[in-house]
């Protein structure tokens, strides 16, 4: 079975600097996706950020991007010029081709003025 | 594009009754819609997997008989919580995949609906 972990329950950074949420996941397959999710207090799900398994380049969408390392089983998100609007719960999640999707436990992320 | 509603998002019913929660897909086709239960301060936890023309596969330790999916169609799926009990009360979640090819398959997901059993 495919576990994520989140070691980070909380974090907070000011505005304006970069910080870096930690997702360490395990599984035996090789064909997968990683995602980052942002839940902020809506509880609406807003897909922020995707990396192909498959792919060495690490995915970036605007002030967001990831640092993915296959071989150590580690997705982690950086987020650069933090805003006050990032404030929310940031959910790591795995999938495997043609399945479901399994989350970590959240990291709790404050942007401070 | 790729806009996923849910219907209702608040729903306040009296213990015993059934309730209703509709899943859409509004700008695409699904094959594979998911829903999730959330409690407070906790992550996501995956009730069913709903295939449309099929049964629904359930997680372990999830009632199939008390929560009742039908996916009748491509763009809907949907949740039925069988004569609900305070215990139901929570946060329900669904999702609908996108895309049969590696480069576009993602989840996107619903705003939710809160459901508080009396």
């Amino acid at each position: 079975a495919q576990t994520v972990t989140q070691s980070q329950p909380e974090m907070s950074v000011q505005e304006a600097e970069t910080v870096t949420l930690s997702c360490t996941y395990d599984t035996s397959e090789n064909n997968y996706y990683l995602f980052w999710y942002k839940q902020p207090p809506s509880r609406q799900m807003i897909l922020v950020i995707r990396q192909e398994a498959y792919k060495q380049q690490n995915a970036t969408e605007n002030r967001f991007s990831v640092n993915f390392q296959k071989a150590a089983k580690s997705f982690s998100l950086k987020i650069s010029d933090s805003q006050l609007g990032d404030t929310a719960m940031y959910f790591c999640a795995f999938m495997k081709h043609n399945n479901d999707m399994r989350f970590g436990a959240g990291t709790r992320l404050t942007v401070k003025p | 594009g790729a806009v996923v509603s849910q219907h209702p998002s608040w729903v306040i019913c009296k213990s015993g009754t059934s309730v209703k929660i509709e899943c859409r897909s509004l700008d695409f086709q699904a094959t594979t819609m998911f829903w999730y239960r959330q409690f407070p301060k906790q992550s996501l936890m995956l009730m069913a997997t709903s295939n449309e023309g099929s049964k629904a596969t359930y997680e372990q330790g999830v009632e199939k008989d008390k929560f009742l999916i039908n996916h009748a169609s491509l763009t809907l799926s949907t949740l039925t919580v069988t004569s609900a009990h305070p215990e139901d009360s929570s946060f329900y979640i669904c999702s609908a995949r996108i895309g049969t090819h590696s480069y576009q398959e993602t989840q996107y997901f619903g705003p939710g609906t809160r459901l508080l059993v009396l």
